[in-house]
């Protein structure tokens, strides 16, 4: 099984719709990220989470929500979609503890391709 | 505004050349560094992380970093066609990765 898993892998909303992307993971890592992939743009950071009871915006958030349900669970959501969010979206995770040298990287879950018409 | 800069490609190279991946970086308190592949449509997977100055080798791949030019760069050795991938650069100035900046990706495809 996946250590990041996310459902859907892909979907087609409408605009105007409510969407839920979910994650959860078995690292048991405390730090969750949601990240959004375009075409020549890279990857973006929309929310993150350090533990349960914290959530901090990144770069992108608005359009966007998020809800951390436990260490384990991180959604995203987007309460009125629109075209502009049709994008590759991925989840991901780090582990707190650091390497003699800093911060370890990312795992990265296997993304929901998300289409809004 | 923290950059990451990479040359989109496609960087095309013979099988079993060596392919040479560059990546500039704008925030000079960057700690951390790392390489991602990623094949098309799927998640970025890490393959190499650099912390301080010179080479760091790990199988065919080697990385390379030179803080004071603010760059960093990515060998791969007797590439294969299974390396066709992109490789995303990303810098991180923090030990929280709430910090991370990607690249937009280089391109690499590597022809039979």
């Amino acid at each position: 099984d996946a250590d990041v898993t996310q459902t859907p892998r892909n979907r087609i909303t409408k605009t105007g719709k409510r969407i839920m992307l979910e994650c959860s993971q078995t690292k048991g890592h405390d730090r969750m990220y949601w990240y959004r992939q375009d075409p020549g743009l890279g990857l973006r950071l929309i929310y993150y989470s350090f533990d349960v009871k914290d959530i901090n915006k990144g770069e992108i958030s608005d359009g966007y929500s998020v809800s951390r349900q436990a260490q384990a669970k991180f959604s995203l959501s987007l309460e009125s979609a629109i075209p502009n969010q049709t994008a590759l979206y991925f989840c991901a995770t780090s582990d707190p503890r650091l390497s003699d040298r800093g911060f370890l990287g990312y795992t990265f879950g296997s993304g929901t391709r998300l289409t809004v018409v | 505004q923290k950059e990451v800069e990479q040359n989109s490609g496609p960087l095309s190279v013979p099988e079993g050349a060596i392919a040479s991946l560059n990546c500039t970086y704008s925030d000079r308190v960057s700690q951390s560094f790392f390489w991602y592949r990623q094949y098309s449509g799927k998640s970025p997977e890490l393959i190499m992380s650099i912390y301080s100055n010179g080479d760091k080798e790990d199988g065919r791949f080697t990385a390379q970093l030179n803080k004071a030019s603010q760059y960093v760069s990515l060998l791969i050795r007797d590439s294969q066609p299974s390396d066709s991938a992109t490789y995303l650069c990303a810098v991180n100035s923090d030990n929280y990765g709430q910090n991370f900046v990607f690249g937009p990706g280089t391109r690499l495809s590597v022809l039979p």
